[in-house]
């Protein structure tokens, strides 16, 4: 069985950081590339960013909003998904989900496991 | 950035109806197009992929169609458990950008 579990969200002041992770487990981690999407209370979903796999030289693609605060990694080695989050605004607030994509190259769609994990962005 | 434009943003509906709802993209996308269902509180649910391709599990009372910039999701015949938002979302160029949401109501 497919599992993505995340972990680390919390409360955090508006300029601080904090790291997400998640751990996958049930299929071949290192195969694919694994996006991190969010949704703020209330309101519709939002693609964070992407990281591609090693056979794509685990490059990175990111939204405008988060580009430059936010970094996205992984450990193939321990299934592991990141997102280091800097600079938080009180908008970046939601829920983040660590999502699976399907297809193995940039024309992904998602595959969604996980129960995301709070961020809160508030002094 | 590709903008997605989904209508209704709210449709109430009777268990048994025919539903339709509608995407549109800024520009064309091809059939890079998925739909996904949330329920509250709950992550989304993939229900179709390169618009017209059934999830695996999904029940076939769900279908999509549409290509290059006008896309649909049909419920068949709606049931109990598919009153839920509907998302969808474009996987052609980044940013990758999702739907406002169509959210399905009990008339």
């Amino acid at each position: 069985e497919v599992r993505l579990v995340e972990s680390g969200g919390g409360l955090v002041q508006p300029g601080g950081s904090l790291r997400l992770s998640c751990v996958a487990s049930g299929f071949t981690f290192n195969d694919h590339y694994m996006d991190w999407v969010r949704q703020a209370p209330g309101k519709g979903l939002e693609w964070v960013g992407r990281i591609r796999n090693k056979a794509d030289s685990y490059t990175t693609e990111y939204a405008a909003s988060v580009r430059g605060r936010f970094t996205i990694s992984r450990d193939d080695s321990d299934n592991s998904l990141y997102l280091q989050m800097n600079s938080l605004k009180t908008e970046d607030t939601a829920v983040y989900y660590c999502i699976r994509g399907l297809n193995g190259n940039d024309k992904n769609w998602f595959d969604p496991r996980g129960q995301g994990t709070l961020v809160t962005v508030s002094s | 950035d590709i903008q997605m434009t989904q209508s209704p943003s709210t449709l109430s509906a009777s268990v048994g109806d025919r539903v339709t709802i509608t995407c549109r993209a800024s520009q064309s996308i091809s059939s890079w197009l998925a739909w996904y269902q949330q329920k509250p509180g709950k992550a989304p649910k993939l229900l179709i992929y390169k618009a017209s391709s059934l999830e695996r599990g999904v029940p076939s009372r769900f279908s999509g169609s549409g290509s290059g910039t006008e896309f649909t999701l049909t419920i068949s015949s709606l049931q109990p458990d598919d009153f839920a938002t509907y998302y969808c979302q474009h996987y052609d160029s980044y940013p990758l950008t999702f739907g406002g949401g169509t959210k399905m109501e009990i008339k």
